[in-house]
């Protein structure tokens, strides 16, 4: 089946460090890959989304490149912001033949960002 | 565009009771609709997956009796909890799919307690 993998948190960084989130997937065929990220108290919010492999998705500085032949979908950023403080979620849809595809989450990584 | 919105935020309502959630794409018409729950620190699980006109589909394990889903528009879905428990306490989060999309958008989610 469908299967979203990413890495524990919580993740602590100061502002302007690097961010790495991991994330890898296992899935047949040719899935699309998302991140969404949640901010405290509110719903999820598209971050970048990625549709067939080595497309490469960017959103607000944040980017993630769909490998195939690692089956991963990695989110980084050069420099964080106490704004970008938030849970962040891997996900993929891969539409059966004929049915309606359903997003399949990972647990989520909860990232906080320090002055 | 692409604004999904839940109605209401937040509700309290006494065991035994039955609540509506409401949930409107605002500025796109949304051929499925999904609701999820999730619960604190945890991931998204999905509930059901609604398409405008036809009943919808509840995935394993979620008693479509008590959770009642229906798409009466292209732009509307509604979850009722029926006869709620403390235990269907939750945070309620639907999504809306536009015509010939893969991507979903988020509502902001609903907070449900039940005494």
């Amino acid at each position: 089946g469908n299967s979203v993998t990413q890495m524990e948190g919580p993740v602590t960084l100061s502002e302007e460090a690097f961010l790495t989130i991991n994330c890898t997937y296992t899935a047949t065929g040719y899935p699309s890959l998302f991140w969404y990220v949640q901010y405290p108290g509110e719903g999820l919010q598209l971050l970048l989304k990625a549709t067939k492999a080595d497309d490469k998705g960017s959103n607000k500085g944040f980017e993630a490149t769909y490998r195939k032949e690692t089956t991963s979908f990695h989110l980084e950023k050069g420099s964080v912001q106490v704004s970008d403080s938030a849970v962040y979620f891997c996900a993929l849809t891969n539409r059966p033949q004929g049915g309606s595809e359903k997003l399949v989450f990972g647990k989520g990584t909860k990232l906080t960002v320090n002055p | 565009g692409a604004v999904v919105s839940q109605h209401p935020s937040r509700v309290i309502c006494k065991s035994g009771t039955s609540v509506k959630i409401e949930c409107r794409s605002l500025d796109f018409q949304a051929t499925t609709m999904f609701w999820y729950r999730q619960f604190p620190k945890q991931s998204l699980m999905l509930m059901a997956t609604s398409n405008e006109g036809s009943k919808a589909t509840y995935e394993q394990g979620v008693e479509k009796d008590k959770f009642l889903i229906n798409h009466a528009s292209l732009t509307l879905s509604t979850l009722t909890v029926t006869s709620a428990h403390p235990e269907d306490s939750s945070f309620y989060i639907c999504s809306a799919r536009r015509v010939a999309s893969e991507t979903q958008y988020f509502g902001p989610g609903t907070r449900l307690l039940v005494l």
